[in-house]
């Protein structure tokens, strides 16, 4: 069965500082994708960065970076030049094959932001 | 709207009653998918649809819960009977595709529906 883990339950970072949130995944499938959401305290998952499984290239969008190493399943989301609305729930969380696209999710790693 | 819309975004609930979410998903979406958040935790998967047809279904905890979309647009979940454990906020989600392609298929969520059963 496919599983996320987030292993830090809060992170702090002060502003314009860098973040690393870590990010592990368990999957036999060949073919899958891995996303990150943010959810600030108004509840909505806003989507921050995707990797592909067969994507050579880490992805960026942004402040945001993807560090993708597959052999170690690793997919851990940096942040470059914290921001103070960067304060949310940061979850990871990686598409299951089955036919169409269903997200598993990790239990999420809050982030604040001092100044 | 542009976004996924959710109502109502809060509801209170007696154990014993039922009650019915909506879900209207952007415009055009062939895909919608019912995740439940429990306090502290991640979204896990409760049901999909594919236009109006329900091709999984295998998230929803018991046969109390009963999604449907019978438009393939706006879609409804029903809890009947709520017990204090269907206590969480109800997320729903659509995207543009109906199949599973290798690249970005991102999922649009809404703010959810918080349920709170007492």
């Amino acid at each position: 069965a496919q599983k996320i883990t987030q292993t830090q339950p809060g992170m702090f970072v002060q502003e314009k500082e860098a973040v690393t949130l870590d990010c592990t995944y368990d999957t036999s499938d060949q073919s899958y994708g891995l996303f990150w959401y943010k959810q600030p305290s108004s509840g909505e998952m806003i989507f921050l960065i995707y990797q592909g499984s067969y994507d050579e290239q880490n992805a960026t969008e942004g402040r945001y970076s993807l560090n993708f190493q597959k052999a170690r399943k690793s997919a851990n989301l940096v942040i470059s030049a914290s921001q103070l609305g960067d304060s949310a729930m940061y979850f990871c969380a990686m598409s299951v094959n089955t036919g169409f696209q269903k997200l598993v999710f990790g239990t999420g790693t809050r982030l604040l932001v001092s100044p | 709207g542009a976004g996924v819309s959710q109502s109502p975004r809060y509801k209170v609930a007696k154990r014993g009653q039922d009650v019915a979410l909506r879900c209207d998903p952007i415009s055009g979406h062939v895909s919608l998918f019912w995740y439940q958040q429990a306090l502290g935790q991640g979204p896990e998967f409760l049901t999909y649809f594919q236009n109006e047809a329900q091709l999984d279904k295998s998230g929803l905890p018991s046969d109390r819960f009963f999604a449907e979309r019978p438009e393939g647009s706006v879609s409804t979940l029903k809890i009947q009977r709520t017990q204090q454990e269907d206590s969480a906020v109800y997320l729903c989600a659509s995207s543009l595709v109906g199949v599973f392609v290798q690249g970005l298929t991102e999922a649009f969520f809404g703010q959810g529906t918080r349920l709170t059963v007492v």
